[in-house]
């Protein structure tokens, strides 16, 4: 069965450079959200999208943004990046009103 | 905020044991609750949920418990394998269209012994 997509698996970047994780839904999915998780801690939310609009917001920083295309895949860019960004980066997608599926995640390490 | 945690940040067991591993919860809104398994570098991985108005679920080797008086709940392993070893969550949701967003509880970290 088809799984939510992520990429890249792991990015390396410097501080105050610029990040853009990519996650591509599970077909026929036209919600998704994405998580922060810390090292040891659990995943946090930051926002959602439906059908191209932002649904919810969770703590995401003002210095990330995201979006959903028209193809339902979705773009969480970071700019002026932080030593405390280096996390996982889950992205679930789902139908509406249904639990969300994850995806595997890519590992963002600011060095 | 409302969050959910856990009691217990870890929990070893021997293989064939049952397993239960505790979480509560503050959000006497939510509606939607899940376990989730997530192994070293991956993804959580759906185990069971349930919703506000069940109390007891029950799927292959597991069983999710709510008690919405005490805002507790529950998650039962039996014959744990070593294979199961790994952090597990619980979550909340409103349900609803944010059936997705979830807050997440602290994890436990599950080692099953051969």
């Amino acid at each position: 069965a088809a799984g939510v997509i992520q990429s890249p698996r792991h990015l390396i970047k410097e501080k105050r450079e610029t990040a853009t994780l990519k996650c591509y839904p599970i077909p026929r999915h036209d919600t998704v959200y994405w998580y922060q998780q810390g090292p040891g801690q659990d995943p946090q939310f930051l926002i959602s999208f439906y059908e191209k609009m932002q649904s919810d917001k969770g703590s995401i920083p003002d210095r990330f943004s995201a979006q959903q295309f028209s193809d339902y895949h979705s773009e969480l860019n970071m700019s002026s990046l932080e030593l405390g960004d280096s996390a996982l980066y889950f992205c679930a997608s789902s139908p509406r009103v249904a639990r969300g599926f994850f995806g595997p995640g890519t590992r963002l390490t600011v060095l | 905020g409302e969050s959910v945690g856990l009691h217990l940040p870890t929990l070893s067991v021997q293989e064939g044991d049952n397993s239960i591993i505790n979480c509560a919860y503050s959000n006497s809104a939510s509606d939607y609750f899940i376990w989730y398994k997530q192994e070293s570098g991956k993804g959580p991985q759906f185990i069971i949920d349930i919703r506000s108005n069940m109390d007891k679920r029950q799927g292959q080797r597991v069983t999710v418990l709510l008690n919405k008086t005490v805002k507790h709940l529950s998650l039962q392993i039996a014959a744990t394998q070593p294979g199961d070893s790994a952090v597990y969550f619980c979550a909340e949701s409103a349900g609803g269209t944010s059936y997705g967003k979830l807050t997440f509880g602290q994890g436990t970290i599950l080692t099953v012994h051969p």
